[in-house]
């Protein structure tokens, strides 16, 4: 079954760092999302990505942060200058159209230190 | 209080025993979904129910829908121990363009 994957599972970086988040969404899905979760706690909307532009982003979703679908199967979260609270598990996921279930990959975990 | 709040935020059950876990949200919804976490992992679909559905079955999976008191209920019968994970009510809010608002969570766990 197609599934979503995102690299690395892990990523450890400095404050002030800028960080890439990687995604490959299910090849078919129109509809991307962002979201970020904090110490298994709730799991927290950032972004939505469809037809190549972002649909709705929510207030954690300041200028420090932006995604970019940069070809057809890529889809990339960036923080440009990462603080300690951007500490948390980030989760990509795709729908094929909307309202349909959403697909998660496994996560990257970002530590900030 | 937010869209999507799950209650009891924790639940621990015998095997074999049903688990009965409830979200309440606050806007009008196209549909509202359900979601598991294994930890660490990533969120696994598990059912949806539409707005104009009120009961939906899937396997040892029951869903309902009010939407006059807008609040859902998944039961899972027959819990097994692989069902401790947690869970997760999402709404995909009528009018909204195409996002899923996600409650805090029910940490369930079955003991064998």
């Amino acid at each position: 079954e197609p599934e979503v994957t995102q690299t690395p599972s892990h990523q450890v970086t400095q404050m002030g760092q800028e960080v890439i988040l990687r995604c490959v969404p299910i090849s078919n899905h129109l509809y991307f999302y962002w979201y970020r979760q904090i110490l298994g706690q709730k799991v927290e909307f950032l972004v939505s990505f469809y037809n190549n532009e972002i649909s709705e982003k929510s207030e954690i979703f300041d200028d420090q942060f932006s995604v970019e679908r940069p070809d057809g199967s890529n889809f990339t979260l960036k923080i440009r200058s990462t603080k300690l609270e951007d500490s948390a598990m980030y989760f990509c996921a795709s729908r094929v159209d909307s309202p349909s279930p959403l697909h998660f990959g496994n996560g990257t975990r970002l530590t900030v230190t | 209080s937010q869209q999507g709040e799950e209650d009891p935020q924790a639940l621990s059950i015998q095997e074999g025993e049903n688990a009965t876990m409830n979200c309440s949200y606050k806007t009008s919804i196209n549909n509202l979904q359900w979601y598991r976490q294994n930890s660490g992992r990533g969120l696994v679909h598990l059912i949806l129910i539409r707005s104009n559905e009120r009961e939906k079955h899937s396997g040892r999976l029951r869903v309902t829908l009010d939407t006059s008191k807008k609040s859902s209920s998944l039961l899972i019968t027959a819990s097994r121990a692989a069902d401790t994970a947690s869970y997760f009510c999402a709404t995909d809010e009528a009018g909204a363009n195409s996002k899923l608002t996600f409650g805090k969570g029910i940490t369930l766990s079955v003991r064998p």
